[in-house]
């Protein structure tokens, strides 16, 4: 199985970055996304890591390192627009997705 | 990529109703699954919907209650069967594109609410 922790909220000021954390423990590990959900919508695809390092896209950057089972996602120049909940999941080996609870971000004026 | 899309958009049923929730992807995926949101939670597999042969459920999930069709692959139909408010939550429906084993596409459709009263 998976267990998958990641903080429960975090708040920061527009314009600011905020780094999300994700560490994770899993039976088998076929990659870590994020998503963003924004309340009462489905998750929207951010970011994927299989390889250790940096992927960088605009704003959003998401960072693996997968001997130490750990992730994060980087917000940058954060926007009112950004208040959401990112979800970090883990996929195993049959594609099938493991998530965290979730962090909630309020960016604030 | 792939653009997924749900019917009904949300619902709200009478305990010890069932309803059939319907997934349709606009182009062939690879794999289908089923995933439910509980309020205020995170989200947990369902079951892997095989096209062709019975879904792949997980623990705590089981085929009477919720039976899962994959006729072919852009479609895949999920049955809430005998519901109780502990079912109110939303259903969603994700899909792996692309070539097997290198792809980083995993998409959800908008997603089913469903309240059981």
């Amino acid at each position: 199985g998976q267990n998958i922790d990641q903080p429960t909220e975090m708040t920061a000021t527009e314009g600011a970055i905020v780094q999300i954390n994700c560490t994770y423990q899993t039976s088998g590990f076929n990659g870590l996304f994020w998503y963003q959900q924004h309340a009462g919508e489905a998750p929207t695809f951010l970011s994927y890591n299989v390889l250790d390092g940096l992927e960088e896209k605009g704003r959003f950057s998401s960072f693996l390192s997968r001997s130490k089972g750990y992730s994060y996602l980087l917000l940058k120049e954060l926007q009112m627009k950004d208040s959401a909940s990112y979800l970090c999941a883990v996929r195993d080996y049959d594609y099938k997705l493991s998530f965290g609870a979730g962090t909630t971000v309020t960016v604030r004026a | 990529s792939a653009v997924i899309s749900q019917k009904p958009s949300r619902d709200i049923c009478q305990r010890g109703t069932s309803l059939t929730i319907q997934c349709q992807v606009d182009s062939q995926v690879t794999m289908m699954f089923w995933y439910r949101q509980q309020p205020g939670q995170s989200l947990t597999l369902i079951a892997t919907a095989n096209q062709g042969s019975e879904a792949t459920y997980e623990s705590g999930f089981v085929i009477d209650k919720f039976p899962i069709s994959r006729p072919n692959l852009t479609f895949s139909t999920l049955t809430v069967s005998n519901m109780s408010p502990e079912d109110s939550s939303i259903y969603l429906c994700s899909a792996v594109a692309g070539e097997l084993p290198d792809t980083d596409t995993q998409y959800f459709g908008p997603g089913t609410r469903l309240t059981v009263l």
